[in-house]
């Protein structure tokens, strides 16, 4: 069955410092997708990427947060000074036409020290 | 504001018990529906999904659910749980006309099964 790969699983970065965080979609798959789970809470969705753009965006994307699909296979989250409440398990999701097919990746746990 | 609501946030049950847990939407507009698990230190997966049509869905591990749109509510069922079903339970909507096909989870439902 067509996995959601995700890198690294578990990543530790200091507070200030940049992040990417990295996805690999299922590949015939249209949509993108990032979601956040801090600690004891619900899942929360960060973005939604299709057509090479940011198709929607929730208030927790601020401009600190970046996506991007460099290479047509890849997906990207970037934090650029990350703070100790990024601190949480990243997920990555892909979908095929809209919703169907709507696949999880396994999750990168970050913490932010 | 849109929002998913999980009432049941911790249940104990033990095995052979049947379960029901609860999922309210608040949305009007035609809506998509999921329940996904969460076992301890996994990822999240897709228990079963509505999407039309039949609004009796079976999914996967003996999991069905039933859509009421008159009740706004998507309540996830089994007849009788087993240990293995301890876990962390997300009911999740996005709406139709949802350009981004966002999933607005709900808080989840903590799941323990006793032997």
């Amino acid at each position: 069955e067509p996995e959601v790969t995700q890198t690294p699983s578990h990543q530790v970065t200091q507070m200030g410092q940049e992040v990417i965080l990295r996805c690999v979609p299922i590949s015939n798959h249209l949509y993108f997708y990032w979601y956040r789970q801090i600690l004891g809470q619900k899942v929360e969705f960060l973005v939604s990427f299709y057509n090479n753009e940011i198709s929607e965006k929730s208030e927790i994307f601020d401009d600190q947060f970046s996506v991007e699909r460099p290479d047509g296979s890849n997906f990207t989250l970037k934090i650029r000074s990350t703070k100790l409440e990024d601190s949480a398990m990243y997920f990555c999701a892909s979908s095929g036409q809209g919703i169907y097919g709507y696949t999880f990746g396994s999750g990168t746990r970050l913490t932010v020290v | 504001a849109q929002s998913v609501s999980q009432h049941n946030h911790h249940v104990i049950l033990s095995e052979a018990a049947s379960l029901e847990l609860g999922c309210n939407y608040s949305y009007g507009g035609t809506v998509n529906l999921f329940w996904y698990v969460q076992y301890p230190g996994q990822h999240l997966q897709l228990l079963l999904k509505y999407f039309s049509g039949d609004p009796l869905v079976k999914g996967i591990k003996g999991f069905e659910a039933e859509f009421i749109k008159s009740k706004f509510s998507f309540n996830l069922r089994k007849p009788s749980v087993q240990w293995s079903d301890t876990a962390e339970y997300f009911c999740a909507v996005t709406l139709n006309s949802n350009s981004g096909y966002a999933l607005n989870f709900g808080k989840g439902t903590s799941l323990l099964v006793t032997p």
